[in-house]
């Protein structure tokens, strides 16, 4: 069966430092992955979404970045964390052509 | 472009009482539509779906009727319980790889034994 993993699941780090979000995805080849961030009182806004190794789009402009380094490995960073980058970080996948999203548990991350 | 509306929340219920949280959406063609629940500190779990006018999503009590006439997907249990306390979300989707997730804001369900 499929299951996704992210990692860490809670990170407390200083404004200015770097981060990295991981998610992996096992029991599938070649999946959709998505990074999405749920903001206290915003809802869920979609932050990443890639269909393919190398093949990743951003959907809003911000202090974010995504890669795809392996076919079911989907890593979110940031150079310099801001006060804003703080929220709930979910990772998702779904077998291209399917209509439902699996989720992640989720990292929350608290930029101070 | 595609968008979903929740009703505004939070919404507080005694055990045991009818539950209904609207949803409306905008969105061109006919989209399959979800309710997705999030439970305190965990990542968000498909509750049900409809992916054509008229089909009705049911999970653990919870029902929800794709009405295209109306473009809704109301959310309804007859009776509540403590442990359906969450946030629940209504998101679209329509088909294709390159297909987004639309989700609502989210509203916050506490129930009151």
């Amino acid at each position: 069966s499929q299951t996704i993993h992210q990692w860490p699941a809670t990170l407390v780090q200083p404004v200015g430092s770097p981060l990295s979000l991981e998610c992996t995805v096992e029991g599938t080849s070649n999946p959709n992955l998505y990074w999405y961030r749920q903001a206290a009182g915003r809802g869920l806004q979609l932050l990443f979404y890639s269909i393919g190794i190398d093949q990743i789009s951003s959907e809003v402009p911000q202090n974010l970045s995504a890669s795809r380094p392996q076919d079911r490995q989907f890593i979110l960073s940031s150079k310099k964390l801001l006060l804003s980058d703080s929220g709930f970080y979910l990772c998702a996948w779904t077998d291209s052509g399917a209509n439902v999203l699996t989720f992640g548990a989720g990292s929350r991350l608290t930029v101070l | 472009g595609d968008s979903v509306t929740q009703m505004e929340g939070p919404v507080t219920l005694s055990e045991e009482a009818f539950l209904t949280i609207n949803c409306t959406y905008t969105a061109t063609g006919y989209p399959s539509l979800f309710w997705y629940v999030q439970y305190p500190g965990e990542g968000l779990q498909l509750l049900l779906k409809a992916t054509k006018a008229d089909d009705k999503g049911s999970n653990k009590g919870f029902e929800a009727t794709y009405r295209k006439e109306t473009t809704s997907f109301h959310l309804e249990k007859g009776s509540v319980q403590v442990s359906d306390s969450a946030v629940y979300f209504c998101a679209l989707r329509h088909t294709g790889a390159n297909s987004k997730l639309t989700f609502g804001k989210g509203i916050t369900l506490s129930v009151r034994p």
